[in-house]
């Protein structure tokens, strides 16, 4: 069974930082894109930053380049997203996406907010 | 990297069919057959139900279909039913090498 299970999420305050976690189990973890993805509940959907099967590419929105950072762990059938310089906007519900295409599958999410 | 454009809603009635419009641009719709569509119900995670523009994962009814035009792409929905009634989101593959989605549908089924 494919499942994909967040962590790291949690309150800080802003100009501060996480480390999210996404454990991946039940398919050859090594072989797929995957994706980060956010939203503010209640509102719509924002992807965020996406890595290659071997982490040699990456790619971020605009509003995250160059205070998010992600990679992955191939070993530990894990990608993680670090996050510096925390604003009150990056607060949401934060998805570990497998795959854009047909083998699309989403993690539950962990909440990350940011505030004083 | 502007949102896709979609209709903030949409309704119809059980048995209707209906369209959900995606608006993009050269960079992204227009210049790419990776447009996937996803349904949201509250406090659940997004299921997909198109990908590449037309294409349907395994277990996806036959009633949800997709196209594209131009710069804009369609999810059409047929045989309307009462478990249709979701929030819905394109995304779009861009030049960039990123990912774009809409700024989502609420689809009321009356």
């Amino acid at each position: 069974e494919v499942q994909l299970v967040e962590s790291g999420g949690g309150l800080v305050q802003p100009g501060g930082s996480l480390r999210l976690s996404c454990a991946a189990s039940g398919f050859t973890f090594s072989s797929y894109w995957m994706h980060w993805v956010r939203q503010v509940p209640g509102k719509g959907l924002v992807w965020v930053s996406h890595i290659n099967p071997d982490g040699s590419i990456t790619s971020y929105a605009d509003s995250v380049k160059g205070r998010f950072t992600i990679s992955r762990d191939n070993a530990k059938n894990t990608v993680f997203l670090q996050m510096n310089s925390l604003r009150a906007e990056d607060t949401a519900i934060y998805y570990c996406v497998r795959d854009f295409r047909a083998t699309n599958y989403w993690g539950q999410g962990t909440l990350v907010t940011v505030s004083s | 990297q502007s949102a896709l454009t979609q209709p903030a809603s949409v309704s119809g009635s059980p048995g209707q069919s209906i369209t959900i419009s995606c608006t993009g641009t050269s960079s992204d719709i227009g210049g790419y057959n990776i447009v996937s569509w996803y349904q949201h119900h509250p406090d659940k995670v997004p299921k997909l139900m198109i990908y590449d523009v037309s294409n349907r994962p395994s277990g996806v009814s036959t009633r949800f279909s997709g196209s594209k035009s131009g710069n804009t792409a369609s999810l059409t929905i047929s045989g309307l039913q009462a478990e249709d009634e979701a929030d819905y989101f394109c995304t779009s593959y861009t030049r960039s090498g990123t990912h774009v989605f809409g700024g989502g549908t609420r689809l009321t089924v009356l």
